[in-house]
């Protein structure tokens, strides 16, 4: 089982405004990376460190922390935003864990 | 361009061995580390474990140690992931990636590896 836990499911409305959560007592200690893959495709990071988006990612995916949980906000979704979402961070041993992923639907 | 570049698919018997490959090309190879990730069908992401093409220093996850190895060839900016004996269970997609060791982050990844094995 991981270390860092992530609902398996969460939907919103085309436009809407939402937030996936990764929880993990690591993450008092580290941030947390996220990663965004669609089927059939690698994934693709799309937020690190406290909140960065690496290059060629829309502004509205935004990343925040606070205690034990990483939040990834998609701010606005959009149809093309419907994928599976992964957050990584170090566990208790220091190792990379990965979280359980996340499948966000665009409704 | 900045890439990582993956043998192709491989379908196998059980029982025997394979190694496949990740060539990073258009940054300096030896100066990131490299992670290996297993994705099993229809499952999520698992860590397998990362190598430091620069010295070849190697961690394993606790789940996949002694059951797989990781090495590098620096000489040709390639990383390898080897099985001695594949199990069924080992069907799965594998993929590399460049490890940013200081944020835990997996910044540039290979299309990954279609392992499948079979009898």
């Amino acid at each position: 089982s991981s270390e860092l836990t992530q609902d398996p499911a969460v939907s919103v409305a085309l436009g809407q405004t939402v937030r996936i959560t990764c929880q993990g007592d690591s993450l008092r200690s580290y941030y947390a990376s996220w990663y965004q893959q669609k089927p059939g495709q690698a994934p693709v990071l799309v937020i690190y460190g406290k909140n960065n988006r690496p290059s060629g990612i829309p502004d509205r995916f935004s990343g925040s922390s606070s205690g034990n949980t990483a939040s990834l906000t998609i701010t606005g979704a959009q149809a093309e935003d419907e994928a599976d979402y992964y957050c990584n961070s170090r566990d208790s041993s220091g190792h990379v864990v990965f979280g359980g992923g996340t499948k966000l639907t665009v409704l | 361009e900045v890439q990582l570049v993956q043998s192709g698919a491989e379908v196998k018997k059980p029982g025997e061995s394979l190694k496949i490959s990740c060539k990073g090309s258009g940054y300096s190879f030896t100066s990131y580390w490299i992670g290996w990730v297993r994705q099993m069908p229809g499952k999520g992401l698992e860590w397998m474990g990362i190598i430091y093409p620069g010295d070849s220093d190697t961690r394993y996850s606790p789940s996949f140690q002694g059951q797989v190895t990781i090495s590098a060839d620096k000489s040709i900016s390639t990383a390898y992931l080897q099985w001695s004996s594949l199990k069924a269970s080992d069907t799965a997609m594998y993929y590399c990636a460049r490890l940013r060791q200081q944020l835990v982050t997996f910044d540039l990844w290979g299309r990954g590896t279609l392992v499948t094995v079979s009898s």
